[in-house]
């Protein structure tokens, strides 16, 4: 089972910040938190990753709170062609036998004009 | 660089035949992992692959398998099909094995 929480739903309008938030209280110390989107019928896209320190790249920012609990997904400036599915995941960085990605059902972003 | 491709992109099947999909992973990247996508069940992990070796499993029959080339390309076969069995499979590819990974646009198998 996925090991967060995130909301099934999410509107945001068009140029503004799109914050989507992730509960991981049971995160254990060498668990990264990763983020991918899913736009419709497309594969998944990787975002981002982190352990403990905010993280930034040239798609979002990655906000972790110092008990590793939560994070929170910013886009800066969301466009239509952000609307998609955002899956927020616990996983060690390798895969293999120490845990691969485990997809929970996401948060459904729409950007609204 | 070329992403990662997967054929067929679409496949129809009757139940009880058999499937065999193939994954080209990005060049360079020696771990390939696959997935099911369903609407009832959502993004679920098949396997993964890392140097031709099978390093993890999920919960799946055994009618599921896959294999790995030395040129990193994947393979994966389903047996026996049942009408459950479509679904999108996804394939991912990584450099060395770690979850920073990118996917392919999916084979949209049906069974009739």
């Amino acid at each position: 089972d996925a090991k967060t929480t995130q909301p099934p739903s999410m509107d945001c309008a068009e140029g503004r910040a799109a914050n989507l938030p992730c509960n991981h209280s049971t995160i254990s110390g060498n668990e990264y938190v990763y983020w991918y989107r899913q736009i419709h019928s497309q594969g998944p896209q990787y975002i981002i990753h982190g352990l403990k320190n905010n993280e930034t790249n040239e798609m979002a920012s990655l906000i972790i709170t110092e008990d590793r609990k939560s994070s929170t997904l910013i886009l800066p400036h969301a466009t239509l062609r952000d609307t998609a599915v955002y899956y927020c995941i616990v996983s060690f960085n390798y895969g293999g036998s120490q845990g691969n990605l485990i997809f929970g059902k996401g948060t459904k972003l729409s950007v609204k004009p | 660089k070329a992403g990662v491709t997967q054929t067929p992109r679409y496949l129809i099947k009757t139940r009880g035949q058999q499937v065999t999909l193939s994954c080209s992973p990005i060049s360079g990247h020696r771990s390939v992992s696959w997935y099911q996508q369903t609407p009832g069940q959502g993004l679920q992990f098949l396997f993964e692959y890392f140097s031709e070796t099978q390093r993890n499993k999920g919960n799946f029959p055994g009618r599921f398998s896959g294999r790995q080339f030395s040129n990193s390309r994947s393979e994966m076969n389903v047996s026996t099909l049942e009408l459950g069995d479509s679904a999108l499979y996804l394939c991912a590819s990584s450099l060395n094995g770690n979850n920073e990974q990118f996917f392919g646009p999916g084979t949209r198998l049906t069974v009739l």
